[in-house]
């Protein structure tokens, strides 16, 4: 089955840091750019950032309102995409979702994985 | 950069139609023919119903068609069904590899 499950969420205190990872299956994941989205409780999607696929350099862009705080990087050998959140605010408080990109666009999403913020 | 803009919510009967709209600038929708409109269920994964505008995935019914003049993006929603009701979210390519969504529209069937 072609899927992404997105896992290491959980609640975690103000400052602190976290890691999620994104796992693909049933797809050919090196050759796939990947994105990471979340979505606060009681808002819209709100792209976080980006990271191509190997033969392009996996390189990463980011939300200009992000980058600081945020990195994504890959695992071709696993199949897996990680976004490790630094300085954890409760404003980062979401769901934090994964998106393979075909093309221009995200053509298949996780399920989520919730990260609360709180003390 | 501000999100797309999105009417908060749009409602219908069944078999009618609805039209979503997602309104963006000159730096985003108006130059760039990847706009990608996504449902979302609540506590599923957002799946998607057109890209490049108004191309359609497969398996994605010829009810949702995807649109675009100037700055503004649209999804026409026809023939109604119960389980359209959903959250819909436009999200365009904006530059430098770099993504932008819109805030969302209830789509609620009457």
């Amino acid at each position: 089955e072609v899927q992404l499950v997105e896992s290491g969420g959980g609640l975690e205190q103000p400052g602190r840091s976290l890691r999620l990872s994104c796992s693909g299956s049933g797809f050919n994941f090196e050759h796939h750019s990947m994105s990471w989205v979340r979505q606060a409780p009681g808002r819209g999607l709100e792209w976080i950032g980006f990271i191509s696929s190997r033969p392009y350099g996996a390189t990463t862009h980011y939300a200009a309102s992000l980058k600081d705080r945020f990195t994504i990087s890959r695992d071709d050998s696993k199949n897996v995409a990680y976004l490790q959140v630094n300085s954890l605010r409760s404003e980062d408080t979401a769901v934090y979702y994964c998106a393979r990109h075909a093309g221009m666009t995200q053509d298949l999403w996780g399920q989520g994985t919730l990260v609360t913020v709180s003390s | 950069q501000s999100a797309l803009t999105q009417p908060r919510s749009v409602s219908g009967s069944p078999g009618q139609s609805v039209t979503i709209s997602c309104t963006g600038t000159t730096n985003d929708v108006a130059i760039y023919d990847f706009v990608s409109w996504y449902q979302h269920h609540p506590r599923k994964a957002p799946k998607l119903i057109t890209y490049d505008v108004n191309k359609r995935p497969s398996g994605v019914p010829d009810r949702f068609a995807g649109s675009k003049s100037g700055s503004t993006a649209s999804l026409t929603i026809s023939g109604l069904q119960a389980d359209d009701e959903a959250d819909y979210y436009c999200c365009s390519y904006v530059d430098g590899n770099t993504w932008l969504f819109g805030g969302g529209t209830h789509v609620t069937v009457l």
